[in-house]
């Protein structure tokens, strides 16, 4: 069935480092998707969205990257810190019906080390 | 802070029993949605509803079902409880559907 998925479930990087965290997704016809972190024990936390009608978006240290030719989905972290450290979700949203189709992967555990 | 609260935070009962989870939306969303993270998963959407109607169906078990009252607060209920329904129940909202989803804190709960 149609899913969002991660390349990788766990992440190391150093502090400092930049930090890239990839999505694949598979809703060609899909044209919202946001980026989440999630802390341990706590809610996701909306980071940055994009829509397809663009390729690149940056906010503050994070920047996404969306390749709809290949369905790919980035989000890059700039100068990583220890705050960093969680999970984190792609999600798809389509603009049409179907919100049951609104899946979150597994996500990418990011460790930052110190 | 995501604006969206939850309660209880916390919620231990036993196999075969109902619980009821609570919601309060953003102010001004008129979408919520229920969502269930077991241990190690991701998010496994569940229902959603808009302005106290539903309009989505996820991975929803029977025995469980959810509302939007007039003043767009939601409840889930789960009732004949497993010990495989223990997990994390997150509620999120949004403006309007399809536009980012804020979410609360979740509950946890726990079936012994």
């Amino acid at each position: 069935g149609e899913s969002v998925g991660l390349h990788l479930p766990t992440l190391s990087v150093q502090e400092g480092d930049n930090s890239i965290i990839n999505c694949a997704y598979s809703n060609s016809a899909s044209d919202y998707f946001i980026w989440y972190k999630q802390e341990s024990g706590k809610g996701p936390q909306f980071i940055i969205d994009i829509r397809s009608n663009m390729d690149k978006r940056q906010g503050q240290r994070v920047t996404v990257l969306l390749n709809k030719t290949v369905k790919h989905l980035s989000l890059q972290i700039a100068a990583t810190q220890p705050g960093d450290s969680a999970v984190y979700f792609c999600a798809e949203i389509p603009r049409l019906y179907n919100f049951n189709k609104f899946y979150f992967g597994s996500g990418t555990k990011l460790n930052v080390k110190p | 802070d995501s604006g969206v609260t939850q309660t209880p935070k916390h919620l231990i009962t036993a196999t075969g029993q109902r619980v009821t989870l609570r919601c309060s939306p953003r102010s001004g969303d008129l979408s919520v949605y229920w969502y269930q993270q077991s241990l190690d998963q991701g998010l496994q959407f569940l229902i959603q509803y808009y302005n106290g109607e539903e309009r989505a169906k996820g991975n929803i078990l029977e025995r469980f079902s959810a509302q939007q009252f007039p003043d767009l607060h939601s409840e889930l209920n789960l009732s004949s409880l497993e010990l495989g329904d223990s997990a994390l129940y997150f509620c999120a909202s949004s403006v309007e559907q399809g536009e980012t989803q804020y979410f609360g804190p979740g509950t946890r709960l726990l079936v012994l």
